[in-house]
């Protein structure tokens, strides 16, 4: 079974800085990856995702994530947070047998940015 | 372009009540739908998914079902809510056949059983 870790229940950041949230799975096989955020009671928005290919993966808002398969990692990062990336971050793992779509999310990383 | 709808945002429901919420889709055909619940804490667990009418399975055992009576509408009741039905109720779809897709969720549903 495919598992996803979020080790950091909190990232703290200054506005401007670099921001990474960290992520790492544990699947059989080729994973699926994809990163999502969720701002207070709304549903979660796609970011991006790794399929296959360029390590680097990049997506909505100025993110990007690196997929690291010797370290079963897939790092979120954006080279210069914004107060309004302050949000709740999901990472998620689809296992490449799974045929339906069925996503197993890590516990989340709150992500604070301040002024 | 697809959208998802999810209704109502918010719901307090008495201890021992029935519940209905309902998801459609709109703009594609055959999609794969989910349920999934987001307790107080923050994690995110699927409760059902569905990938045709009729077509519904179930991730764990709980006191709710689901049901997709059309293609593109998938429902989750309960015919007597517990407290610890309380959570952030959140539907989602996924292209079919895709396995390579991401998924697009709706806005949740609050509800809170008291």
């Amino acid at each position: 079974a495919q598992s996803v870790a979020q080790p950091e229940d909190q990232v703290n950041v200054a506005e401007g800085n670099p921001l990474t949230v960290k992520c790492t799975y544990s699947v059989s096989g080729n994973p699926y990856l994809f990163w999502y955020v969720q701002y207070p009671n709304r549903g979660l928005q796609f970011l991006l995702k790794y399929i296959t290919g360029d390590n680097l993966v990049k997506g909505s808002y100025g993110f990007e994530a690196e997929f690291n398969k010797s370290q079963t990692s897939f790092h979120l990062k954006k080279p210069s947070a914004l107060v309004s990336d302050s949000a709740l971050y999901f990472c998620a793992v689809r296992a490449p047998t799974d045929s339906w779509g069925k996503l197993q999310f890590g516990a989340g990383t709150q992500v604070v940015v301040t002024p | 372009s697809q959208t998802i709808h999810q209704w109502p945002a918010t719901l307090v429901q008495p201890v021992g009540s029935p519940l209905s919420l309902e998801c459609t889709v709109e703009g594609t055909s055959n999609p794969n739908l989910y349920w999934y619940r987001q307790a107080a804490g923050r994690g995110l667990q699927l409760l059902f998914y569905s990938v045709g009418i009729g077509q519904i399975s179930s991730e764990v055992p709980q006191n709710l079902s689901a049901s997709r009576p059309q293609d593109r509408q998938f429902i989750l009741s309960s015919k007597k809510l517990l407290l610890s039905d309380s959570g952030f109720y959140l539907c989602a779809w996924s292209a079919p056949d895709r396995r390579n897709t991401e998924a697009f969720f709706g806005q949740g549903t609050r509800l809170t059983v008291v």
